[in-house]
């Protein structure tokens, strides 16, 4: 039982342009989302949050979007570089349920075209 | 600090041999994660120490898979007899308490391929 999804196992969009990568949950539990990238041969690392209470989160060229009625998560990346290809993750928590432990999705392998 | 540090980065065994990953967290912290990684299922949770002492290991696949934590640095994870099936990069995180950050922290993952 998924119960993150990330339905697009891979992406390629141009550089310059925007990218969307998308998240489904289906727990509606889940309050904190994260979203993780990762190079070839190296660990997730952490890109961005957003907690339940916001609907969005900006930290420079990423943004997070957040419909709770739809139990579903965007990260747009603005302008897209080359340097972005990587594959993205999506987790979910409940946070503050003593407890780290997040869920995550398969990723979004994300190919930036130069 | 060097980061959540795992050892071997690459592991070739053959079926029904015993393999060991080790993990070392970033000092402080005091959750450390055990994750596998594979196509079909992306990053699964396998088993979670708070303090040294496990949580939930209802990620861990079967019998033959287990973990352990004897000190605040160190965990091992132990596949006997291992199998082609388990074959997937593993990766170890740690992360301080949950009020302070719900961020993980990743080693850079052992690729383990079991012949």
């Amino acid at each position: 039982d998924q119960q993150v999804k990330q339905n697009s196992p891979s992406l390629s969009v141009q550089e310059g342009r925007i990218s969307i990568l998308n998240c489904d949950y289906t727990n509606s539990m889940f309050d904190y989302f994260l979203w993780y990238k990762k190079y070839p041969a190296e660990g997730p690392t952490f890109l961005i949050s957003i907690s339940s209470i916001k609907d969005k989160n900006e930290d420079g060229r990423f943004t997070v979007f957040l419909n709770k009625s739809a139990k579903h998560l965007s990260l747009h990346i603005v302008p897209s570089q080359p340097g972005d290809s990587a594959v993205y993750f999506c987790a979910a928590s409940v946070y503050g349920g003593a407890t780290n432990k997040l869920i995550f999705g398969t990723g979004t392998l994300l190919a930036v075209q130069p | 600090d060097a980061g959540v540090i795992q050892s071997p980065r690459h592991e070739v065994t053959e079926m029904g041999q015993e393999v060991t990953l080790r993990c070392k967290p970033i000092s402080g912290h005091d959750y450390l994660f055990w994750y596998r990684q594979t196509m079909m299922r992306g990053l699964e949770l396998l088993i979670y120490f708070n303090n040294n002492v496990p949580i939930d290991d209802s990620g861990m696949p079967e019998d033959r898979f287990s973990a352990k934590m004897p000190n605040a640095s160190f965990s091992t994870l132990k596949i006997q007899p291992s199998e082609p099936r388990d074959s997937a990069v593993y990766f170890c995180a740690s992360s301080p308490p949950f009020w302070e950050n719900n961020e993980q922290f990743f080693g850079p993952g052992t690729r383990l391929t079991v012949l």
